[in-house]
């Protein structure tokens, strides 16, 4: 496992549709989070999951924005109806515990989407 | 006002220069500290991670934390144009381990 990994790296999507993305974790990490990051920001917290349970999310994250991630391995993050606001770099991370063990997060390349 | 405020820049200094980015940050929970490396179009990598008030040493890099003034600084010594990269604090006081980031200093090391 070399790594965390986010498909597709780009997305180009007309305003109003739908669009998905997958996060693969490294293998042995059970808590993943999910960020979104615009241009000349740090990324900005969305969501995290503890094996499959998804225990906070965001007040950015509108009802339009569902994240799941069954049998606790993989995560998809959905965004309907999207809206050019939406256009940014949404980012994966994983990590294998929580404060005491887990601050060591590691980044996968991330998503850019772009709305038109 | 932001949790966590990061020096804007960017910054461009000559090679072999001692670098120094700062973040101040106003929630006193805060417990670690970390110091991200990001290259354009990439995500994020972890440099540096402290929990405490001091400093930690790792290899040219230095990471500060001073607790009671809210203050944390990484320090680059004989910096070389592959640190050129954006450089993002970031702080996790839960938990859930969750961070909050500063908006980055880009840095740009001159031959």
């Amino acid at each position: 496992d070399t790594g965390v990994s986010q498909d597709p790296r780009h997305k180009i999507t007309k305003r109003g549709q739908n669009v998905t993305f997958r996060c693969d974790p490294i293998s042995e990490h059970n808590r993943l989070y999910w960020y979104r990051q615009t241009l000349g920001q740090g990324p900005e917290f969305l969501t995290y999951f503890q094996n499959e349970a998804q225990l906070e999310k965001s007040r950015l994250l509108s009802d339009r924005f569902s994240a799941e991630r069954p049998k606790g391995s993989f995560s998809t993050l959905e965004i309907q109806r999207t809206e050019q606001g939406d256009s940014a770099m949404y980012l994966c991370a994983s990590t294998s515990g929580g404060i005491q063990v887990g601050t060591e997060a590691f980044f996968g390349q991330g998503t850019r989407l772009t709305v038109v | 006002q932001k949790e966590v405020e990061q020096d804007p820049g960017p910054l461009s200094v000559p090679e072999g220069a001692i670098v120094s980015l700062n973040c101040t940050y106003s929630n006193s929970a805060f417990q670690y500290f970390m110091w991200y490396r990001q290259y354009s179009r990439k995500g994020p990598e972890l440099l540096m991670y402290t929990y405490s008030s001091g400093n930690k040493e790792d290899g040219r890099f230095t990471a500060q934390v001073d607790k009671s003034s809210k203050y944390i600084s990484l320090f680059i010594r004989d910096s070389q144009p592959s640190d050129s990269a954006t450089y993002l604090c970031a702080m996790t006081y839960d938990n859930a381990g969750k961070s909050t980031f500063g908006d980055g200093t880009t840095l740009t090391v001159k031959p």
